[in-house]
C-alpha cells in the first residue's frame, strides 16, 4: 500500500515564525502536491512538483514556498507565518507514468497548523 | 475556478440512494472523486476521463457529461460507512498537466441507521 506520511498531526506556531511541513511518500511517485483545507472551501492547491527540484504554483501560492530535493520528500515552507495561514494542510502524491490524469492521488493524514 | 458541488449536505437513512453533482465552468479532461471521513485523509473513489474511460471501486458508480462539464456520483443502497465528505476534483482539458486537480467545496453525506 502507498503510504504518505506528514511530520506532524498538530502544530502551533507564532506569527512571523518560519514553519516547515514535511511530507514523505514511499511508493516512488513522481507527482507530489500540497493542499490546504478550510471549511466550506474544500481542498485548494498551494504548490505541486512533478519531479525532483521541479515545482509549479497552484491556485494559492502566496506566502508559501516548497522544496523537493529528493523524490520521496516534499516540503512546504511558510517563510513568515501569519494567522490567516491557520488551516489543515494535506500532502498527496500520485504516479506519473505518462498518464497522470488516470492516476489517483494518495493523501497523507494532514497537519493541523495553528498560527497565534 | 473551483467546480461547484451540489447539494452541500445530504442526510440519508441506511439503504437510501443519493446523487452528488459536480459542475465546472470550463472544459474538462478528467474528474476525480474522493471521500474523506472525519479526521482522516481523503480516499480515492473514482476517476472519469474524457472519452469514457473510468477507474474506481466496484460499488461506486459515476457519470461524466463532457458537453455539460458535469459529473455525478451515485451512491445506492447507502451504508453507515458511506458517511463523510465527498469531493470532486477536476482537471481542465489542454491547460493543465501532471494530474493537477481543482477540488470542489465538498458535500457532507450523513447516513443514519
Amino acid at each position: 500500500d502507498v503510504k504518505v506520511t506528514q511530520s506532524s498531526r498538530y502544530l502551533v506556531k507564532r506569527t512571523g515564525e518560519k514553519v516547515f511541513l514535511e511530507c514523505v511518500q514511499d511508493m516512488d511517485h513522481e507527482n507530489m502536491f500540497w493542499y490546504r483545507q478550510d471549511p466550506g472551501l474544500g481542498l485548494r492547491l498551494i504548490y505541486f512538483s512533478y519531479d525532483v527540484k521541479m515545482k509549479e504554483k497552484g491556485d494559492i501560492p502566496e506566502g508559501y514556498s516548497v522544496s523537493r530535493e529528493k523524490k520521496e520528500r516534499f516540503s512546504l515552507i511558510l517563510e513568515s507565518a501569519s494567522t490567516n495561514q491557520t488551516s489543515m494542510y494535506l500532502c498527496a502524491s500520485s504516479l506519473s507514468s505518462g498518464r497522470s490524469s488516470y492516476n489517483e492521488q494518495f493523501f497523507g493524514p494532514g497537519t493541523r497548523l495553528t498560527v497565534l | 475556478q473551483q467546480p461547484v458541488q451540489s447539494p452541500q449536505a445530504v442526510i440519508l437513512r441506511e439503504g437510501e440512494d443519493a446523487v452528488i453533482n459536480c459542475s465546472s465552468s470550463k472544459a474538462l479532461y478528467s474528474v476525480h472523486w474522493y471521500r474523506q471521513k472525519h479526521g482522516e485523509a481523503p480516499v480515492f473513489l473514482m476517476i472519469l476521463l474524457k472519452g469514457g474511460e473510468q477507474k474506481g471501486h466496484d460499488k461506486i458508480s459515476a457519470s461524466f457529461n463532457e458537453k455539460k462539464q458535469q459529473s455525478s456520483l451515485y451512491l445506492t443502497a447507502s451504508q453507515l460507512s458511506y458517511s463523510g465528505t465527498y469531493f470532486c476534483g477536476t482537471e481542465g482539458s489542454g491547460g493543465t498537466s501532471y494530474g493537477k486537480l481543482t477540488f470542489g467545496q465538498g458535500t457532507i453525506l450523513t447516513v443514519h441507521p
